[in-house]
């Protein structure tokens, strides 16, 4: 059964300062990969999405990347500002099953 | 751009009622999904429709049932509720090509007193 594993769960760092958050799955199987961002009391705002064939996205300061092989993926935020203080959510899709697997998450602080 | 709307932001039922919860999609897309998300359980999966009058079970069905009668529209119906189905409530949609991140709506907080 696959799992979803984000590490840590909560961070905190000053602003300004390039952050690395962490996802792990245990079968290597998947069809894409996607990061969300979460503000409080609010839905899931898409990210990234990588697909199995892809090694790594990028959108301005955000960029991600997937290792099948190792079961995992990184999403690598540049230059962080206070804005960016969210919980951030790792989940892969089984092979064109689109059902998708959550990690619980990274709640991220940006200290001004 | 996507909007998937759920009808309440906000909404507080007794235990005993039967409770919908609403979700619409202005996208044409083929799947939609309930989830409640709880601290320290993440996201989980309730229901999921491939499509009109169609319906699979997630992880945790049991106290919940849904209907799509139109491909834009899937609604969540606790038959029953309880207090352990105070929750957060996500609807999603996707296009079913696997090319496209799923969609969220802005979620309902449910409270069953």
């Amino acid at each position: 059964k696959q799992e979803v594993t984000q590490i840590p769960a909560a961070l905190s760092v000053p602003e300004g300062e390039n952050l690395v958050l962490n996802c792990s799955f245990t079968d290597s199987a998947i069809y894409n990969l996607q990061w969300f961002r979460q503000d409080p009391g609010k839905g899931l705002t898409s990210l990234l999405l990588i697909q199995s064939s892809q090694r790594e996205q990028t959108s301005g300061r955000l960029n991600a990347s997937l290792d099948k092989s190792s079961g995992r993926s990184t999403l690598y935020i540049a230059a962080s500002q206070p804005g960016d203080s969210a919980t951030y959510l790792c989940a892969v899709e089984i092979w064109r099953d689109d059902k998708i697997i959550f990690g619980k998450g990274t709640r991220l602080h940006i200290l001004p | 751009d996507v909007k998937v709307t759920q009808s309440s932001r906000y909404l507080v039922k007794r235990t005993g009622e039967k409770v919908f919860l609403e979700c619409v999609q202005d996208m044409d897309h083929e799947n939609m999904f309930w989830y409640r998300q709880d601290p320290g359980l993440g996201l989980r999966l309730i229901y999921f429709s491939y499509d009109v009058k169609m319906k699979e079970k997630g992880d945790i069905p049991e106290g919940y049932s849904v209907s799509r009668e139109k491909k834009e529209r899937f609604s969540l119906i606790l038959e029953s509720a309880s207090t352990n189905q105070t929750s957060m409530y996500l609807c999603a949609t996707s296009n079913g090509q696997g090319d496209q991140p799923q969609h969220f709506g802005d979620g309902t907080r449910l409270s069953i007193l």
